[in-house]
């Protein structure tokens, strides 16, 4: 099992560029979540899911979208990339409520300039 | 949202000594989770614990729910358990949708 695979591990963007970040599991885990983590801070959590074609906004949604069309995938898209957007994300998964924790992914850092 | 409150800090230790973490929640909660972030920036499970206690290993924790807080406990640090420890709560009737506190530095010096 390969767990949670996010692509790119570090990507450098340009102001008003668009961009996805990728996030896979092999788990069939129903949950599946991103998190942006700044310098000397916690996780904020973006947008989650509790199943395919099922999203919801988490505490910083603003600026990102997200699709579920399947149980795998969990995409990210940054709309028009801002230099607040600079941050390390990370994409989670569980199998679901009662049962076992998150899984983390190894992060995306994104620098925006 | 609700407020995930973690103490100390920071934390700097001798290896072999003992350590009890706080996390404080100001809401009921469903679920309540504790992370390491490793100095690579690697995220690992450590407990899912919404009441009760559970061990593994030098580490336990407990969660009170109804007093809204839980404890971690570190026994014989070792410098691998350097890092950051991270507390995530769910609130009721918000299924998936965790929130982080600050997070404890632990430093463990050889």
């Amino acid at each position: 099992n390969a767990g949670v695979t996010q692509t790119p591990k570090f990507q450098v963007l340009k102001t008003g560029q668009s961009m996805t970040l990728q996030c896979a599991q092999d788990m069939n885990h129903e949950y599946m979540s991103w998190y942006r983590q700044d310098p000397g801070m916690g996780l904020r959590l973006i947008h989650y899911s509790v199943g395919a074609g099922i999203t919801d906004q988490g505490e910083v949604p603003n600026g990102y979208n997200v699709s579920r069309s399947t149980t795998e995938d969990f995409p990210l898209r940054l709309l028009s990339a801002a230099p607040s957007q600079t941050s390390v994300y990370f994409c989670a998964s569980s199998p679901g409520q009662g049962s076992y924790g998150y899984t983390f992914g190894s992060g995306t850092r994104l620098t925006v300039v | 949202g609700i407020q995930v409150e973690q103490s100390p800090p920071d934390l700097i230790l001798q290896e072999g000594a003992n350590s009890t973490l706080r996390c404080n929640f100001s809401d009921s909660v469903n679920n309540l989770q504790w992370f390491h972030q490793n100095p690579w920036g690697q995220l690992i499970n450590l407990f899912y614990i919404p009441s009760g206690t559970k061990q593994n290993g030098r580490l336990s924790a407990t969660t009170v729910a109804t007093e809204r807080y839980s404890l971690l406990y570190i026994s014989s640090s070792q410098t691998t358990d350097s890092g950051v420890y991270f507390c995530a709560v769910e609130r009721v009737g918000n299924f998936n949708k965790f929130y982080f506190g600050s997070g404890t530095k632990l430093n463990v010096k050889p």
